[in-house]
């Protein structure tokens, strides 16, 4: 079975322009959420969506938004790029029911000049 | 809050010695803990974790980690390391019962000597 996909796996952008990230589920996972890894940390959690619905956010300005898909798969939208929004961005997908492990994407690093 | 404390950045050992990896947690109850590893360009790929019930856990590859309520710690630990674990190993916690948030630390990054 396909694990987690995400797309692109690189990215370049440039200071205020805007940026979509993409994530498949693993099949039969509901679930999806958002990290950014930033070079040197952990990764840091943006959202998490289940069944089409916010179920979680973290700490982070209102640049960055996110949706779920019917089909589960899901965006995650960045605004006005800053230099500081450079970082690898990791999607996680999971059952969505309690204890369900999260399994992650390779995640898409994404460079702000 | 949650957070979570792994205080050695890196740690250097050889090929076929023993292996612990330090984690520290502050939470108002028992959280949920678990250990990741990261390889190079890569995501990250879940080596154990400790809900409830037995406090030393048995994780994929060998992996075993400890909870200990009263020192707040769960260390990762390895009896023999193979030079394919070099890695970045991250510690974290969850809230039980709640969405999927996890808190990571900070990560240390394992170097393996031939």
């Amino acid at each position: 079975d396909a694990g987690v996909t995400q797309s692109p796996t690189h990215l370049i952008k440039t200071r205020g322009q805007q940026v979509t990230l993409r994530c498949s589920p693993i099949s039969g996972h509901k679930s999806v959420s958002w990290y950014q890894q930033v070079l040197g940390q952990g990764p840091q959690f943006i959202f998490q969506y289940y069944e089409k619905e916010e179920r979680g956010r973290g700490n982070f300005p209102d640049r960055f938004s996110a949706r779920q898909f019917p089909n589960y798969s899901s965006e995650l939208n960045v605004n006005a790029l800053l230099l500081g929004d450079s970082a690898l961005y990791l999607c996680a997908s999971s059952l969505g029911q309690v204890n369900s492990p999260l399994h992650f994407g390779n995640g898409t690093r994404l460079t702000v000049t | 809050a949650q957070s979570v404390t792994q205080p050695d950045i890196h740690i250097t050992v050889s090929e076929g010695a023993s292996l612990e990896l330090r984690c520290n947690y502050s939470y108002g109850a028992t959280p949920y803990l678990f250990w990741y590893v990261q390889s190079p360009g890569q995501g990250l790929q879940l080596l154990l974790k400790y809900f409830s019930g037995d406090t030393l856990v048995q994780g994929i590859k060998g992996f075993e980690a400890e909870f200990k309520r009263s020192q707040s710690s769960f260390n990762l630990r390895k009896p023999s390391v193979h030079w394919s674990d070099a890695a970045e190993y991250f510690c974290a916690v969850a809230r039980p019962n709640r969405d999927d948030k996890i808190i990571f630390g900070k990560g240390t990054r394992l170097h393996i000597l031939p």
